[in-house]
């Protein structure tokens, strides 16, 4: 089954750290861009990250940039997405989304994963 | 950055109608544009990429048209489970964004 499972969400206090993980199946994962993409509660979508299938380029938004590092392990199947000095902006459902072949919109997505900031 | 306003906010339509949801681009984003539906409790799910191109398995009463700044989302004969939200993308220029939503509501 073609899937992507999230994890690693959770409750953290302000200036905490956090590492995501998605896990994929059902395709051949080296092959595609991958993405972060999160939506505070009631909100909106908002594009958090993406990662060149080859690693090749790496783009942030500017409201994470240097606070959170993407990555990815074509070996294991996995995008990772570690978040540090965390703050309570940062609150959002955070999903996992495969790129379409040689494009950015999003193809397939992932359940989520809660992340709440908040002393 | 490229805004993305969609119009309009909600949506009200009854079982049957037609349904016309517009989004436009703070500068041209070509084609590279793509719609979403989602559902309370769940993830997005793609409907439209290239602006006009169903996604899969995705009915045909869901189609999509314009290029540039201008594009439109119709759904030719809404049925209950279209009852949602739904979201433009431009994946032409970093950083991607998306429009604010149209909720579509009975």
């Amino acid at each position: 089954e073609v899937q992507l499972v999230e994890s690693g969400g959770g409750l953290v206090k302000p200036g905490g750290s956090l590492r995501l993980s998605c896990a994929a199946s059902g395709f051949t994962f080296s092959s595609y861009d991958m993405n972060w993409v999160r939506q505070a509660p009631g909100k909106g979508l908002e594009w958090v990250s993406s990662i060149r299938a080859d690693n090749s380029y790496i783009f942030y938004a500017d409201s994470v940039k240097g606070r959170f590092t993407i990555s990815r392990d074509n070996s294991e199947n996995s995008l990772f997405l570690q978040m540090n000095n965390l703050r309570a902006e940062d609150t959002a459902v955070y999903y996992c989304a495969k790129a379409g072949a040689g494009y950015l919109y999003f193809d397939l997505w992932g359940r989520g994963t809660l992340v709440t900031v908040s002393s | 950055e490229i805004v993305m306003t969609q119009s309009p906010a909600t949506l009200s339509v009854s079982p049957g109608e037609r349904a016309t949801l517009s989004c436009r681009a703070s500068q041209s984003v070509t084609s590279n544009l793509a719609w979403y539906q989602q559902k309370p409790g769940q993830a997005p799910r793609l409907l439209i990429y290239g602006a006009s191109t169903r996604a899969t398995g995705i009915p045909a009463r869901f189609s999509g048209s314009g290029s540039g700044t201008e594009f439109t989302l119709t759904i030719s004969s809404l049925q209950s489970e279209d009852f949602a939200v739904y979201y433009c993308h431009q994946h032409n220029h970093w950083p991607l964004t998306f429009g604010q939503g149209t909720q579509v509501e009975i």
